[in-house]
């Protein structure tokens, strides 16, 4: 099941520049898009969202952005801040939400 | 802020033992959903449960999975003989779909299969 595809593993920024992780789909059905946001041993925790039906969504430091016709999301973070080092999912879903499609993960290293 | 918990945090058992790993979903919530990470690798769907029936299932979820709601506030997932691929981080999860799709996740538990 690889609908949902996160291509890199890692990413190291620099405190107060900016984050972009990336994350590409194959089914043009997908009518939700989802960030996660995971520390170790703890479990994902809701960022930010965005319906199929728009290509932008904002939430303070965070942006997501969608190309529906290219299959990719991105997340924008900025600044970048040493407390978002973690490991972002990102995930899909149909309209039942039935269940969630995860990417295999981008963890994020910001650097002091 | 409303969160989902589960207990135990963390459980070792014998291959071919029976596992009860439980949830407790946020309070309002209708939807419920049970995923697992093995190291190393990607959070996996195992099955959605809405109004005391199964939703939707994945591969993953045979016969030695079930799924209850016992009671009002409780779910339970229950491996009935496990194995040794079973070790992972099972996380629950609950939404109001109804409002926003968004899936709020447990803090996990930790199964070790031995």
């Amino acid at each position: 099941d690889q609908q949902v595809k996160q291509n890199s593993p890692s990413l190291s920024v620099q405190e107060g520049r900016i984050s972009i992780l990336n994350c590409d789909y194959t089914n043009s059905m997908f009518d939700y898009f989802l960030w996660y946001k995971k520390y170790p041993a703890e479990g994902p925790t809701f960022l930010i969202s965005i319906s199929s039906i728009k290509d932008k969504n904002e939430d303070g430091r965070f942006t997501v952005f969608l190309n529906k016709s290219a299959k990719h999301l991105s997340l924008h973070i900025v600044p970048s801040q040493p407390g978002d080092s973690a490991v972002y999912f990102c995930a899909a879903s149909f309209y039942n939400f039935n269940k969630f499609y995860f990417g295999s993960g981008t963890k994020l290293n910001v650097k002091p | 802020e409303p969160e989902v918990t589960q207990t135990p945090s963390h459980q070792v058992t014998q291959m071919g033992q029976e596992v009860i790993l439980r949830c407790v979903p946020i309070s309002n919530h209708l939807y419920f959903y049970w995923y697992r990470q093995i190291l190393g690798q990607k959070v996996e769907f195992l099955v959605s449960f809405y109004n005391n029936e199964i939703s939707e299932k994945s591969e993953i979820f045979d016969d030695q999975f079930s799924v209850e709601r016992p009671d009002g506030s409780n779910f339970t997932l229950k491996i009935r003989s496990t194995k040794l691929e079973d070790s992972a981080m099972y996380f629950c999860a609950s939404s109001d779909r109804d409002l926003s799709p968004v899936g709020y996740f447990g803090p996990g538990t930790r199964l070790t299969v031995l």
